[in-house]
């Protein structure tokens, strides 16, 4: 079964700094998706980045980018000039190219000081 | 609507009491998802509804569990005998089709007493 881990239960980071986000994934299948989601104090996840498997490149989005090492199955965030607004619980996913259903991680805790 | 609507937003409830919650999924999705958060953890997938074919229930905890999707919109997800193990934030959420993004909507929290 594909598990995914998120190592870092808290995270802090400054205002304007840069801050880099872990998640590892266990999986046997070749054709599979990554996500990162944002979820606020509302409640409400918010899809922030998303990676296919068969491609090499990491996927960037504005200030959010991935570091995607397949081999490793590494899958980790990094988030460029901080905001306050960035703050948030961050969970990566994983789905499998098979299934439609997404598999979490257990999230971390970002806080953004000004 | 705009987006994946749930109500209720706050519920709670006395053990033993059934509850229902609603998801009202993005119109036109196909696919519709509820998940289980509960304090501190991650999403615990429940249930998979994908136009008319059978539903995915394999996320299911208990027979206590159940839910429906009417006509191919909302969603109904049931709680018998609710369990104070059972208090969580309920999510649903929707995608067009399968294999596509999918959106959340801002979960049902639910209190068992």
């Amino acid at each position: 079964a594909q598990t995914v881990t998120q190592s870092q239960p808290e995270m802090s980071v400054q205002e304007a700094e840069t801050v880099t986000l872990s998640c590892t994934y266990d999986t046997s299948e070749s054709d599979y998706y990554l996500f990162w989601y944002k979820q606020p104090p509302s409640r409400q996840m918010i899809l922030v980045i998303r990676q296919e498997a068969y491609k090499q490149q990491n996927a960037t989005e504005n200030r959010f980018s991935v570091n995607f090492q397949k081999a490793a199955k590494s899958f980790s965030l990094k988030i460029s000039d901080s905001q306050l607004g960035d703050a948030a619980m961050y969970f990566c996913a994983y789905r499998s190219g098979g299934e439609d259903k997404l598999i979490f991680g257990t999230g971390t805790r970002l806080q953004v000081f000004p | 609507g705009a987006g994946v609507s749930q109500s209720p937003s706050n519920k709670v409830t006395e053990k033993g009491k059934d509850v229902e919650l609603r998801c009202d999924p993005i119109s036109g999705h196909t696919a519709l998802y509820w998940y289980r958060q509960s304090l501190g953890q991650g999403l615990e997938f429940l249930i998979y509804f994908q136009g008319n074919s059978a539903p995915d229930k394999s996320g299911l905890p208990s027979d206590r569990f159940s839910a429906e999707r009417t006509g191919g919109s909302v969603s109904t997800l049931t709680i018998q005998r609710t369990q104070q193990e059972d208090s969580a934030v309920y999510l649903c959420a929707s995608s067009y089709l399968s294999g596509n993004t999918i959106y959340f909507g801002e979960g049902s929290w639910l209190t068992v007493v």
